[in-house]
């Protein structure tokens, strides 16, 4: 089945600044989609994006189909985008089942 | 988007008991899914919850452990069934809105601890 890598494992930014988490999946997929588990455990729904570049407010993503990965961007980052981001990859073939990454887990200090 | 609620949000259980797990939607929905997350883990689906049918499991979860009904397109329910501390995890329900392609939501979870 589909391998869906995330990097960094673990990041800790200061309060404003911008990161980058990447998403690298083994095969051609129907849908991407990026995650943010806060402490409380709900996974909020970041980005639908199989392919492209989307953008909402301080957040966006793109996704290079061809090259097989993904990028979420956050700018101005804030205390409450502390939590886990994980991306999730789905190839319909054989089934329907959606491939979680291990996720990133982002501490920001104030 | 849908709105999607789970009960319990959280229970402590005893080792060799069972828990129900119960996971509503606001619209009807084709496809659900049940998953389960282990403390500092990402998440592994355990099954898809077929609507009048058995549902169907991923490699490693049964159905004598993890019992699944769906007998509507907006319910579902998850067992787990002798219970042991291995199973304390958090057991999310998702579902795929029709017509959105395949982007999924999730419920807000159960987070279950087996003492």
């Amino acid at each position: 089945g589909i391998q869906v890598e995330q990097s960094p494992p673990d990041l800790i930014l200061q309060e404003g600044a911008n990161s980058t988490l990447r998403c690298n999946f083994s095969d051609s997929v129907n849908n991407l989609q990026w995650f943010h588990q806060n402490p409380w455990g709900q996974l909020i729904n970041l980005f639908y994006i199989p392919s492209g570049t989307k953008q909402n407010g301080r957040l966006s993503a793109t996704t290079v189909a061809t090259e097989r990965y993904s990028l979420l961007y956050i700018s101005s980052s804030q205390t409450t985008d502390s939590g886990v981001y994980f991306c999730a990859a789905l190839r319909v073939g054989g089934g329907f089942k959606t491939i979680f990454g291990a996720g990133t887990r982002l501490f920001v200090k104030a | 988007s849908a709105v999607i609620s789970q009960k319990p949000s959280r229970d402590i259980c005893q080792r060799g008991t069972s828990l129900t797990i119960q996971c509503q939607v606001d619209s009807q929905v084709t496809m659900m899914f049940w998953y389960r997350q282990q403390p500092g883990q990402s998440l592994t689906l355990i099954a898809t919850a077929n609507q009048g049918s058995e549902a169907t499991y991923e490699s490693g979860f049964v159905i004598d452990k993890f019992p699944i009904s769906r007998p509507n397109l907006t319910f579902s329910t998850l067992t787990v069934s002798n219970m042991s501390p291995e199973d304390s995890s958090i057991y999310l329900c998702s579902v795929e809105l029709n017509g959105k392609g395949y982007e999924q939501y999730f419920g807000p979870g159960t987070r279950l601890t087996v003492t």
